[in-house]
């Protein structure tokens, strides 16, 4: 069965910290892997996709094939990134994007 | 460029009854999906849309079906309301080349 495990519901982190937001999924094949992000009141948009290997927001993310691992990291947390992040495999040929429940990242000062 | 566009923003429906959803995609994109978000939950995979055609479904009952006209535009249509659909509706577009989706800001549906 297809599945994403974010252990963390809330992960809670002071300004400046390093953040590593945890993501193991079990997926047949290979799927394309992404980290999607909600900003509070905000429409869900994408932060990363691991192909283009981009940084964004300073958020990178490393896809370890041997431990299906893909976690999100950041070296020093701002508070702008207090937000629901979620780690979501997409099927191969574009199709369905499966989410798991989510780590809610809180960033205090 | 107005993003993916979803309407109505609220509804609210009784046990029963039957709603439509509107989802226009981002320009330039022809891949339509939605999800149910239940509070405190990921969203869950419904149906996509190609080509006006559906390609794949996730596990939902019949109740839940959907269209995809010739401008891309999607409706999702649900029948027989339970109290258990109460939930956000986001609809999400991309292009059929590898990439991410684009998220609408949902519509949050009621059922009393």
């Amino acid at each position: 069965a297809q599945r994403v495990t974010q252990p963390e519901k809330l992960l809670s982190v002071f300004k400046g910290a390093p953040v590593e937001l945890k993501c193991n999924y079990s997926y047949s094949g290979s799927p394309e892997l992404f980290w999607y992000v909600q900003y509070s009141r905000q429409r869900l948009q994408l932060l990363l996709r691991h192909i283009s290997r981009e940084s964004i927001k300073g958020f990178t993310a490393d896809l370890n094939k041997g431990e299906t691992s893909f976690h999100l990291k950041k070296p020093f947390a701002q508070e702008e990134d207090s937000a629901m992040y979620y780690c979501v495999p997409e099927a191969g040929g574009g199709n369905k994007l499966t989410f798991g429940t989510g780590t809610q990242l809180k960033v205090e000062l | 460029d107005a993003g993916v566009t979803q309407s109505p923003t609220h509804l609210i429906k009784t046990r029963g009854q039957q709603v439509t959803l509107r989802c226009s995609p981002k320009s330039g994109h022809d891949t339509v999906s939605w999800y149910q978000q239940a509070l405190g939950q990921g969203p869950q995979f419904i149906f996509q849309y190609y080509e006006e055609e559906e390609r794949q479904r996730g596990n939902f009952p019949d109740r839940f079906s959907g269209h995809q006209f010739p401008n891309y535009s999607s409706e999702l249509n649900v029948n027989a309301l339970l109290l258990g659909d109460s939930a956000l509706y986001l609809c999400a577009s991309k292009t059929v080349s590898p990439g991410g989706y684009t998220f609408g800001s949902g519509t949050r549906l009621t059922v009393v």
